[in-house]
């Protein structure tokens, strides 16, 4: 089974801190994505890497930054917290060819104070 | 106009019965397509795909894909509480990563 896990499922922070969230996955996929998923906007794209130290800006990719230095561990980093990122942030990976499903990690639901 | 849409509910079926979720998309060149069921506070979890026109089946759940007509569908037999949930749709355009996209959502409630 893929397992991708994610490094806190409930995160609070203040205002201007710079906040690292962290995905592993265990199935050696060369895609990792990050995405946030807001009510009634459902799920956006925020970065998406398709290799190590590759990397491609989604649709909402302002006030994020990533990281990808080893396959297996895509990192999401928001340089200074603003209370509009308080959301569900939710990591996935998949494999380029054949069956191209996204696995989704648990989720970290973060808030910004 | 949005890439992938779904009615966003909500979808209210009794229990026994079978619930049809239904989804269109834009681009008519998309390759891969993909139910994902999300139950509220977690995070979706990939159901069905399908990659070819016709219908696939999998225990009580039935993706069917129409090309032509750009749509897709989910049917639900023998419908449980436990399927209450948020059902997405994707859709991968190119088999990239990044034309991977997703619909937002219908809200299904099974009554018992």
């Amino acid at each position: 089974d893929v397992k991708v896990t994610q490094s806190s499922r409930y995160l609070v922070k203040r205002t201007g801190e710079k906040v690292f969230l962290e995905c592993v996955q265990d199935m050696d996929h060369e895609n990792m994505f990050w995405y946030r998923q807001d009510p009634g906007l459902g799920l956006r794209l925020i970065y998406f890497s398709y290799d190590v130290k590759m990397k491609e800006k989604g649709d909402i990719p302002e006030g994020y930054s990533v990281s990808r230095e080893k396959k297996e561990r895509f990192s999401l980093i928001l340089e200074s917290a603003s209370t509009n990122q308080t959301s569900m942030y939710l990591c996935a990976s998949s494999v380029p060819v054949g069956p191209d499903e996204q696995y989704f990690g648990p989720g970290t639901r973060l808030t910004v104070t | 106009q949005k890439e992938v849409e779904q009615n966003s509910g909500p979808l209210s079926v009794p229990e026994g019965a079978i619930a049809s979720l239904n989804c269109t998309y834009s681009d008519r060149v998309s390759q891969s397509f993909f139910w994902y069921r999300q139950y509220s506070g977690k995070s979706p979890e990939l159901i069905m795909s399908i990659y070819s026109n016709g219908d696939k089946e999998d225990g009580r759940f039935t993706a069917q894909l129409n090309k032509a007509s750009q749509y897709v569908s989910l049917l639900i037999r023998d419908s449980q509480p436990s399927d209450s949930a948020t059902y997405l749709c994707a859709v991968n355009r190119d088999r990239s990563g990044n034309q991977f996209y997703f619909g937002t959502g219908t809200s299904l409630t099974v009554i018992p």
